[in-house]
């Protein structure tokens, strides 16, 4: 399979508690991307890196949210003293760049990582 | 800054149904538009996709969406649904521009219930 893949799927953690999730992309792919969806809403962006450079950061991604893709293939975000209000699915997503004249804005997303703060 | 109206949030359908999903956009340049659809506990699929040219697109599983610039809209169709079409549908403008990345922007999406 050739997809993007996430891990964990599910993860079930007390407030307080660090957690750490981690993204592989399609290979060629030089760009990825970070979103949370919460339930009843769409993806929101996250993050976005350009192969291992972290080009923009929502506002939605405060301090406690760290992303790292440190050879410009798997990338992981970490969450740092999680809340409650934490608790959604992260979707990992990639493409090829646009800059580089290659795909077309399609996004390839994973199945997401469940994230449940209790 | 762009952004993505779906203005049902639960659609009920028949089995064997004709289907429109409405879609409105905001967005300052040329839109690339895109439908996903997401089935419980899973991540979103690419129904299809618009960039330029035949403002009527065919996607997957039978599905087509027309771009109306003049509307702003984006419209999901399909002739006949079929139970598994059940699922989350989701409409998205990009490249996303602010502050340059090439995100997408969705909408919130639209539930689609089929009734037997």
């Amino acid at each position: 399979d050739t997809g993007v893949s996430q891990d964990p799927r599910h993860k079930i953690t007390k407030r307080g508690q660090n957690v750490t999730f981690r993204c592989d992309p399609i290979s060629e792919h030089n760009r990825l991307y970070w979103y949370r969806q919460t339930l009843g809403q769409g993806p929101e962006f996250l993050t976005y890196f350009q192969n291992e450079a972290q080009l923009e950061k929502s506002r939605l991604l405060s301090d406690r949210f760290s992303a790292e893709r440190p050879k410009g293939s798997f990338s992981t975000l970490e969450i740092q003293r999680t809340e409650q209000g934490d608790s959604a699915m992260y979707l990992c997503a990639s493409s090829p760049s646009l800059l580089l004249g290659q795909g077309s804005g399609e996004l390839f997303f994973g199945e997401g990582s469940r994230l449940t703060v209790l | 800054a762009q952004s993505v109206t779906q203005p049902d949030i639960h659609i009920t359908v028949s089995e064997g149904a004709s289907l429109e999903l409405r879609c409105n956009y905001s967005y300052g340049a040329t839109p690339y538009l895109f439908w996903y659809v997401q089935s419980p506990g899973q991540g979103l699929q690419l129904l299809l996709k618009y960039f330029s040219g035949d403002t009527l697109v065919q996607g997957i599983k039978g599905f087509e969406a027309e771009f109306k610039r003049s509307q702003s809209s984006f419209n999901l169709r399909k002739p006949s649904v079929h139970w598994s079409d059940a699922a989350e549908y989701f409409c998205a403008v990009g490249p996303y521009s602010g502050g340059g990345a090439d995100g997408l922007t969705f909408g919130k999406g639209t539930h689609l219930i089929i009734q037997p």
